[in-house]
């Protein structure tokens, strides 16, 4: 039972480039998360998807688009990276019975 | 808007100390609060998880209580360990809305 599972864990980008971070989870839960985790910023949430087809915004979301391509899967894109996008990034999910978050272990992004 | 502070913001206590953290949040009408630990350069892992409707939860060595009213929640390690080592992360939700973190307590245990 992997639970949620991302990819990848490391990368390096320059500035300008474009990538996507995967996230995929097994519990079958609705609810799907993405947060960036900066020193004394703690975590901070990105985008979230609260059923597939549907995405919201959250607190810091310029510079990201987020597809919800199926219940399992809810990816981040960085269009245009800039080094402000440098960071550490969880994607969660959350039981449909609102009892607790489950994260991943984490993307650690470096943008150049 | 929901906000979350956790004091102190590092700590350091030598082992076999019985410890607690606090953490405190400004809108009272929340869902569930969760605590989680992080180790340096890992993921979170889920600790506790509080319902609004419950004063505490235990699991092993912690406590985690909840006052609603006062907005606070404390987290008791009882004879700490180096092993306990890390940055320990409060959160709360309100209904729907997702989980609101605060900024940790970094805790070092010395032997």
């Amino acid at each position: 039972n992997a639970g949620v599972t991302q990819t990848p864990k490391f990368q390096v980008l320059k500035t300008g480039q474009s990538m996507t971070l995967q996230c995929a989870q097994d519990m079958n839960h609705n609810s799907m998360y993405w947060y960036r985790q900066d020193p004394g910023m703690g975590l901070r949430l990105i985008y979230y998807s609260a059923s597939e087809g549907t995405t919201d915004k959250g607190e810091v979301p310029n510079g990201y688009n987020v597809s919800r391509l199926n219940k399992r899967e809810f990816s981040l894109r960085l269009e245009s990276a800039a080094p402000s996008q440098t960071s550490v990034y969880f994607c969660a999910t959350r039981t449909d019975r609102g009892l607790g978050y489950t994260f991943g272990s984490g993307t650690r992004l470096t943008v150049v | 808007k929901q906000e979350v502070t956790q004091i102190p913001a590092a700590l350091s206590v030598p082992e076999g100390e019985n410890l607690v953290l606090n953490c405190s949040f400004t809108d009272s009408a929340i869902y569930n609060l969760q605590w989680f630990r992080q180790d340096p350069g890992k993921g979170l892992t889920s600790l506790l998880l509080i319902q609004s409707s419950q004063r505490e939860q235990t699991s092993g060595r912690l406590n985690a209580s909840l006052d609603k009213s006062s907005g606070r929640s404390t987290l008791y390690i009882a004879a700490s360990q180096p092993g306990d080592s890390a940055t320990y992360l409060c959160a709360v939700t309100s209904g729907n809305t997702p989980l609101v973190f605060g900024k940790g307590t970094r805790l070092s245990v010395i032997a």
